[in-house]
């Protein structure tokens, strides 16, 4: 099974300040045959479902704000949340869609 | 509009067992891969399992293998997950979701409490 961690477990940033968020895979998701890795990000607010931010590693959802950038490739990826609002403030987790079983991060929190 | 709502969960002892629903409407549901994730109140996600769109390909976590079932009816946009023998670390927010590749679309979650 693919173990995805994450780092770091929690940060505190200001506002208007940038939030990078490190995600590292155990064995490479890059799929040779697309060049694609099936890598996503997701933002969870409290009390509501998970919402996909990122897919594809780097491709932004549509509606996502544009200070959300995903990038990395192979088995390091980096969530940037750049000008940190107060609606941003969530837990964050990357997902591996590679191989079954899928698997998630344990998450970071973002705090002001 | 696209709607996934969860039920099926409650209280119940361990070693015991619980179905879960999910009932999808807006899309067709039976074009879509399906996903259970589960989240103790306040941690983690964690993926439990999918299937295919006719049912015929299922996959689950380490931790649920040979305990859990998935299923669907597509005649009535309804997926399904069967927990049997549960334990207290099962408890959690079990959300199912339409896959686009990875889980897309989440409902809102049910509760599964598993407790003596």
């Amino acid at each position: 099974d693919i173990v995805m961690t994450q780092s770091p477990d929690s940060l505190a940033v200001s506002l208007g300040e940038r939030a990078t968020i490190n995600c590292k895979s155990s064995q490479s998701i890059l799929k040779s045959s697309s060049n694609k890795n099936h890598l996503a990000w997701y933002q969870q607010k409290p009390g509501q479902p998970p919402k996909v931010l990122i897919s594809w590693a780097s491709t932004r959802e549509s509606g996502v704000p544009d200070r959300f950038t995903g990038s990395g490739s192979g088995t390091d990826f980096t969530l940037t949340i750049n000008s940190l609002q107060a609606e941003d403030v969530a837990g964050y987790y990357c997902h591996q869609y590679y191989s079954d079983p899928f698997t998630f991060g344990p998450g970071t929190k973002v705090d002001i | 509009e696209i709607q996934l709502v969860e039920s099926g969960g409650g209280l119940v002892q361990p070693g015991g067992s619980l179905r879960l629903s999910c009932v999808v409407s807006g899309l067709t549901f039976s074009d879509y891969w399906m996903h259970w994730v589960r989240q103790v109140p306040g941690k983690g996600l964690v993926w439990v399992s999918r299937i295919k769109t006719d049912g015929s390909f299922t996959s689950y976590a380490d931790s649920v293998k040979g305990r859990f079932t998935i299923s669907r009816d597509n005649a009535k946009n309804t997926l399904y997950l069967q927990m049997n023998n549960l334990r207290a670390e099962d408890t959690a927010v079990y959300y199912c979701a339409v896959e686009k590749w990875y889980p897309d679309l989440w409902g809102r979650g049910t509760l599964v409490t598993v407790s003596s």
